[in-house]
């Protein structure tokens, strides 16, 4: 069981540059979320999904695109990166409809940086 | 405008003694309160956690407080070690657990 695991590990872009992240979990979670950490804000939710062909817009959706058309996958897009957008992303799942654990499972983290 | 106010940033505790992270939140719909923790180059892993219907729930050494009417929850990490350096996080949501919503985070070092 491998989990949560994010593709890439780190990426450097320059500005304007679009690239795509990719999240995968093999523990057949319905949820799936995606989002950044910066220093002295702790997480902020981008974008969720609580089912394949499902997205929604989270706390800070603003210059992100997502799609998830497989249930163990969830794609963070920046069609054009900004250097605000330089930050560590997290991809997460859980399973809350199943009414034991509303726990979230991360993965290990993209860290991106945009010249 | 952040939902959950944590405090403090950084905390340094020594062996053996107890360590508290506080949290404050305003939305009175939120019912679910979990509190991470979170290693360097490491995602988030879930510590702890409390519904509102209780004021205390005790996993070995992590207790977390809650206090309904004055809008705060607290962690109490007892007899703290050096293996619990790490930064936390507080949380809370509704909705199943769904859209999360993180404090700033704090910083634990426990001195040896």
């Amino acid at each position: 069981n491998a989990g949560v695991t994010q593709t890439p590990k780190f990426r450097v872009l320059k500005t304007g540059q679009s690239m795509t992240l990719l999240c995968a979990q093999d523990m057949n979670h319905e949820y799936m979320y995606w989002y950044r950490q910066d220093p002295g804000m702790g997480l902020r939710l981008i974008h969720y999904s609580v089912g394949e062909g499902t997205t929604a817009k989270g706390e800070v959706p603003d210059g992100y695109n997502v799609s998830r058309l497989k249930k163990q996958n969830f794609l963070l897009g920046l069609e054009s990166a900004a250097p605000s957008q330089t930050s560590v992303y997290f991809c997460a799942s859980s399973s809350p409809s199943r009414g034991v654990s509303y726990e979230q499972y991360f993965g290990p983290g993209t860290r991106l940086t945009v010249t | 405008q952040q939902q959950v106010k944590q405090s403090p940033q950084s905390l340094i505790v020594q062996k053996g003694g107890i360590s508290i992270i506080n949290c404050a939140y305003e939305n009175t719909a939120f019912d679910y309160f979990p509190w991470y923790q979170q290693f360097p180059g490491k995602g988030p892993a879930l510590l702890i956690a409390i519904r509102p219907d209780v004021s205390e729930k005790k996993e070995g050494r992590f207790t977390i407080s809650f206090n309904k009417s004055a809008k705060q929850f607290s962690l109490h990490i007892m007899d703290s070690q050096p293996g619990d350096s790490a930064t936390y996080f507080c949380a809370a949501s509704t909705e199943y657990g769904n859209k999360l919503v993180f404090g700033a985070g704090t910083i634990l070092r426990v001195k040896s």
